[in-house]
This record gives structure tokens, sequence and C-alpha cells, in this order.
């Protein structure tokens, strides 16, 4: 069975800063898919970033960028230059690559506060 | 993208009622799709994989008889909170991806709060 570990239960940073979220996770597999999703006050859960395991490159969308480690099975999330509107709960997420659809296995999130 | 539309937003019910929940794939076909459970504060734990044309296979706690899943269509599962009581009051997402992108995203209803009282 694959885990996921968010260490940090709330983060806090001020609009314009950086800041980085950890992630680990637990499997035996090697091809998988790991995720950051965001959550913001509204629950809707909005997919941030994706990276695929068999790429060693780490994934950038804009702002939001990964620390992909896989022989130390962590996945960190950096968000660059914070806006008010990053506040939210962020989940990482892992899952298996497989030939239908699969699970996501969800860590227990971080809530972000982006301050003025 | 994809849209995932979930219905109702929210409900209210009785305790011993029974409530159905609606998860469409608004703009795909899917033929899995996911039933998340998510407390106040927590993260989101599987209830159970909705197959189209077949049983729903669900994790382990969850009680198959109390929550009953129908997966009739390639763009409908549904999830049913039958005789609910006020320990399953709760936020419920459903998420399913596009046939041959099963792998690569998946894509999630905006949820349902349900209070049972």
């Amino acid at each position: 069975a694959q885990t996921v570990t968010q260490s940090q239960p709330e983060m806090s940073v001020q609009e314009a800063e950086t800041v980085t979220l950890s992630c680990t996770y637990d499997t035996s597999e090697n091809n998988y898919y790991l995720f950051w999703y965001k959550q913001p006050p509204s629950r809707q859960m909005i997919l941030v970033i994706r990276q695929e395991a068999y790429k060693q490159q780490n994934a950038t969308e804009n702002r939001f960028s990964v620390n992909f480690q896989k022989a130390a099975k962590s996945f960190s999330l950096k968000i660059s230059d914070s806006q008010l509107g990053d506040t939210a709960m962020y989940f990482c997420a892992f899952k298996l690559l497989t030939g239908t659809a699969s699970k996501l296995t969800f860590g227990t999130g971080t809530r972000l506060q982006v301050t003025l | 993208g994809a849209v995932v539309s979930q219905h109702p937003s929210w409900v209210i019910c009785k305790s011993g009622t029974s409530v159905k929940i609606e998860c469409r794939s608004l703009d795909f076909q899917a033929t899995t799709m996911f039933w998340y459970r998510q407390f106040p504060k927590q993260s989101l734990m599987l209830m159970a994989t909705s197959n189209e044309g077949s049983k729903a296979t669900y994790e382990q706690g969850v009680e198959k008889d109390k929550f009953l899943i129908n997966h009739a269509s390639l763009t409908l599962s549904t999830l049913t909170v039958t005789s609910a009581h006020p320990e399953d009051s709760s936020f419920y997402i459903c998420s399913a991806s596009p046939l041959g992108r099963m792998n690569t995203e998946a894509f999630f209803g905006q949820g349902t709060r349900l209070t049972v009282v």
C-alpha cells in the first residue's frame, strides 16, 4: 500500500515571497504519478501540478514548481511570488500508473496562509 | 478542461432517511469514478471505486449496504447514503478521469456537504 505524508499542517508566507511545502511518500512501485492539489475555501479541488515518476526533470507550471527526488521519495512544492489567492489547503497525492483508472492517495494536507 | 458536476452542493436530511448524491461528467465519458469523504480540516479518504456496468469496489471499513453506489452510464455515478445518521454528516467528493487520460489527471466535482439532523 502507498502512503503520503505531509509534515507541515500549517504554513504562512508573505505576499510576493517564496514558500516550499513538503511531501514524502512510500511505495514499492516504480511507475506512478505525483500531484499537488489545491483546495480553496470553496472546497473545489484544483490541480496545481503533476509529475510523472519516470521523468527526471522537475515539473513547472508558472509560479509553481516541484523538487522531485525519486530515490528519497520526496516531492516538495515551491510557490514563488506568492499571491493572496494562493491561500488554501494543499494536498500531495500519489497515483499508480496502471492500464485503467486508479485511485489517488492523499496526504493530510498543508494549510497555507498568504499574508500582506 | 473536463468538467465534473456534483449535485446537490449541500443537503440537510433527517436521521433515518436516505440521500442520493449525483456525480456527472459533463463533457467526457468515464468508466470509473471515485467517491471520497472529507471530514472538517482533514484529508480526502477514498470510500469506493464506482465501475460502469459492474459492482462498486469499497475500501476497507466502508459499509457497502449503507453507501450504495450505482454507475449506470459512462457519465453518471450516484452515491446513496441509506438510513443516514448524524455521524454520516460530512463532505462527499467525486472524481473522474476521461477515457484515455485515466492516469494523467482526475477531475473533481464541487462536493456535497451532507448534514444529518
